[in-house]
């Protein structure tokens, strides 16, 4: 089947560990995305990606890094340096990141971070 | 923000009834996407509808867009229990190399049987 997909589904970690949540697609999309998601405030975005080796910083950037070393996969890493990480992290990919195309996004089902 | 904003933030109604939603954005947009999210999953694309586009249809959903007032409409026809759900309107903006979508805070949709 395709799709993408996001494991684990539920994590805890202790204030001041880092922890990686993985993304894997296997769309062949080019661009990939982490988005954060709190009650009442919507989704923000945290970084994307629209190659491989190549990342951008979105609106919430601090705190987080990512890695693109295969198309298929973009971890996000959350550190200890991010204040608030008790979230619902959501992945996403499209076909292709330009101007006037039909960017349609593809979500995974989500990894709920709870830090204790 | 360049943040969408939908209209109104929970909308509660019967099986059977229609159920409007609103989303009101600030920037040129090439387009307009509604998603749909149930409780605790991932977000689903629904509709997409272009800036040169003024209403689109697939199965029960309608959407509307007036560039001119800046805001899109999503009209969920006969609705049932199973459309209970957040949906989100998100944006791509003009001129945007970058294809990104902003997305708005939602409406919670509960459909009562």
């Amino acid at each position: 089947d395709g799709g993408i997909t996001q494991s684990p589904k539920y994590l805890f970690r202790k204030e001041g560990q880092n922890v990686t949540l993985s993304c894997e697609q296997n769309l062949n999309h080019d661009a990939m995305y982490w988005y954060r998601q709190d009650p009442g405030q919507g989704l923000r975005l945290i970084y994307y990606s629209q190659i491989v080796n190549d990342f951008q910083k979105g609106d919430i950037a601090e705190g987080y890094s990512v890695s693109r070393e295969k198309k298929e996969s973009f971890p996000l890493t959350v550190t200890s340096a991010q204040k608030n990480p008790t979230a619902f992290y959501l992945c996403a990919s499209s076909m292709e990141l330009t101007s006037g195309a039909n960017n349609e996004q593809f979500f995974g089902p989500g990894t709920r971070l709870t830090v204790l | 923000s360049q943040q969408g904003e939908e209209d109104p933030q929970a909308l509660s109604i019967q099986e059977g009834e229609n159920a409007t939603m609103n989303c009101s954005y600030k920037t040129s947009i090439n387009n307009l996407q509604w998603y749909r999210q149930n409780s605790g999953r991932g977000l689903v694309h629904l509709i997409l509808i272009r800036s040169n586009e003024r209403e689109k249809h697939s199965g029960r959903l309608r959407v509307t867009l007036d560039t001119s007032k800046k805001s899109s409409s999503l009209l969920i026809t006969a609705s049932r229990a199973a459309d209970t759900a957040s949906y989100f309107c998100a944006t791509a903006d003009r001129g945007s190399t970058l294809g990104r979508l902003y997305f708005g805070r939602g409406t919670q949709l509960t459909v009562w049987p």
